[in-house]
């Protein structure tokens, strides 16, 4: 069941905050947010696992709740670098698939 | 070090024909992983090897998509009797271990089929 991500796309002035969200209908074991820059290939941020544990860049925030089966990625003080597609892929249970979303388009205007 | 590595990064082949496109992990990577991407869209799970054996083809769109990967390291993606609708990305990702882990791409290939 592929995630649902909001919203689609979302324009910002240099500063300001954003916050996209990431929910499936299936329990989770993992939650991984990649970025994807236009004609580039994916670049990892960040893995929250059930549980609590998170693998990911320092400058990267995010959250997971397990019951409700959603995550939230926070980008605070955005920089022109931070434009790009977000993309959020769930892991339904231990070894299995990513499956990722359709992405939030990030556009960050000077 | 070196990223992972893909060839050909641009692909034009007619309905009907063979192709084969090439993943060069990072080494030491016993990961490797299959994408497809469509335009608009988040990458599409194809296939996992853990070293040589798949370990999840479950991905496979049907039976002209087949993916080795015979020394643990270098695999192929290999599609027969290409159909317009495999027209897409085609990304490969390693990781130093299997799941959950951070993922690293390869530039992909870039498939048209006219």
């Amino acid at each position: 069941q592929q995630p649902v991500q909001s919203p689609q796309a979302v324009i910002l002035r240099e500063g300001e905050d954003a916050v996209i969200n990431c929910s499936s209908s299936k329990a989770l074991y993992s939650v991984h947010w990649y970025r994807q820059k236009h004609g580039e290939a994916p670049v990892f941020l960040m893995i929250l696992l059930k549980g609590g544990e998170q693998k990911g860049h320092e400058k990267i925030s995010a959250s997971f709740n397990e019951k409700k089966q959603q995550s939230s990625l926070y980008l605070t003080a955005s920089q022109l670098s931070y434009s790009g597609t977000y993309f959020c892929g769930t892991e339904p249970n231990r070894d299995d698939k990513i499956i990722f979303g359709k992405g939030t388009r990030l556009h960050i205007l000077p | 070090g070196a990223g992972v590595s893909q060839t050909p990064s641009n692909k034009v082949t007619e309905k009907g024909k063979y192709v084969e496109l090439r993943c060069d992990p990072i080494s030491g990577h016993t990961a490797l992983y299959w994408y497809r991407q469509s335009l608009g869209q988040g990458p599409e799970f194809l296939i996992y090897f853990q070293g040589t054996g798949a370990a999840d083809d479950s991905g496979l769109p049907n039976d002209r998509f087949f993916a080795v990967r015979p020394e643990g390291s270098v695999s192929t993606l290999k599609i027969q009797r290409t159909e317009r609708g495999d027209s897409a990305v085609y990304l490969c990702a390693s990781s130093l271990q299997g799941y959950p882990s951070e993922q690293y791409f390869g530039p992909g290939t870039r498939l048209t089929v006219t």
